[in-house]
C-alpha cells in the first residue's frame, strides 16, 4: 500500500501570508496527487487535481507542484477563509490520504 | 441539483450490521465511478470502498472481509453494507464521486454528501 506523510501537521500564518505544506509519497505516484480543504462540520473540497491542475471555481491562490515522491500545496495571500483543514491524497493505486495539516490565523 | 444525500448512520453494537445509503441526483451513479471515506471523530480522512461503473469493487484493508459496497441503479443509490462491526469503525461516513478531466487522468473526488454518523459502542 502507499503510505503518504505530511508536514507540518498544524500552522499558524497571518492574513496575507504565503503557506506552504509537503506532501510526501512511499511510492512513485506520478502526478497522482489531489489536494483536498475541510472546513469543521463540512464535506472535503477538491482544490488541486493531478499536482498543479486547479479545479474550476477554486482561487487563484491556492497552487500545487511536485511529482514523484514529493508534492507541495501553497496559499498565496492567506485569507480567513483559508482556515481549514488541508489534506493530499494519491490516486496512482486505489486511494490514501495524507494525515492532514491544520491551517490557522495568527 | 447534483448531490449526494447519505443516511442510514446510527449507533450500534459491537458485532452488529448496519447499511448505509447514499441518494443521488443530477446524475447517474451506475455510470460513475462511486466511493465511501469515513473520518472517525477529530481524525483525519480515510478512504474506504470503491464501486467502478463495471461493478468492480475494491476496499481498504481496515475493512476487506466486513463491508460490501453496492448500487440500485433503479432508485439511484449507493449503499455499504457494514458487518461485524467494531468501535474503531465509529466515523462520519461520506460518500464521493470519482471524477477524471480527461482520459488517463488522475481521478479525484470532485462530489461529496455531506456525511452520516456511525457509532459503534455498547
Amino acid at each position: 500500500d502507499i503510505e503518504m506523510t505530511q508536514s507540518p501537521s498544524s500552522l499558524s500564518a497571518s492574513v496575507g501570508e504565503r503557506v506552504s505544506i509537503t506532501c510526501q509519497a512511499s511510492q512513485d505516484i506520478r502526478n497522482y496527487l489531489n489536494w483536498y480543504q475541510q472546513k469543521p462540520g463540512k464535506a472535503p473540497k477538491v482544490l488541486i487535481y493531478e499536482a498543479s491542475k486547479l479545479e474550476t471555481g477554486v482561487p487563484s491562490r491556492f497552487s500545487g507542484s511536485g511529482s514523484g515522491t514529493s508534492f507541495t500545496l501553497t496559499i498565496n495571500n492567506l485569507q480567513p477563509e483559508d482556515v481549514a483543514t488541508y489534506y493530499c491524497q494519491q490516486c496512482e493505486n486505489l486511494f490514501t490520504f495524507g494525515p492532514g495539516t491544520k491551517v490557522d490565523l495568527k | 441539483e447534483v448531490q449526494l444525500v447519505e443516511s442510514g448512520g446510527d449507533l450500534i453494537q459491537p458485532g452488529g450490521s448496519l447499511r448505509l445509503s447514499c441518494e443521488a441526483s443530477g446524475f447517474t451513479v451506475g455510470t460513475n465511478y462511486m466511493n465511501w471515506v469515513r473520518q472517525a471523530p477529530g481524525k483525519g480522512l480515510e478512504w474506504v470502498a470503491v464501486l467502478y461503473s463495471g461493478g468492480s469493487t475494491y476496499y481498504a484493508e481496515s475493512v476487506r472481509g466486513r463491508f460490501i459496497i453496492s448500487r440500485d441503479n433503479s432508485k439511484n443509490t449507493l449503499y455499504l453494507q457494514m458487518n461485524n462491526l467494531k468501535r474503531e469503525d465509529t466515523a462520519v461516513y461520506f460518500c464521493a464521486r470519482d471524477k477524471r478531466a480527461y482520459t488517463n487522468g488522475a481521478w479525484y473526488f470532485d462530489l461529496w454528501g455531506r456525511g452520516t454518523l456511525v457509532t459503534v459502542s455498547s
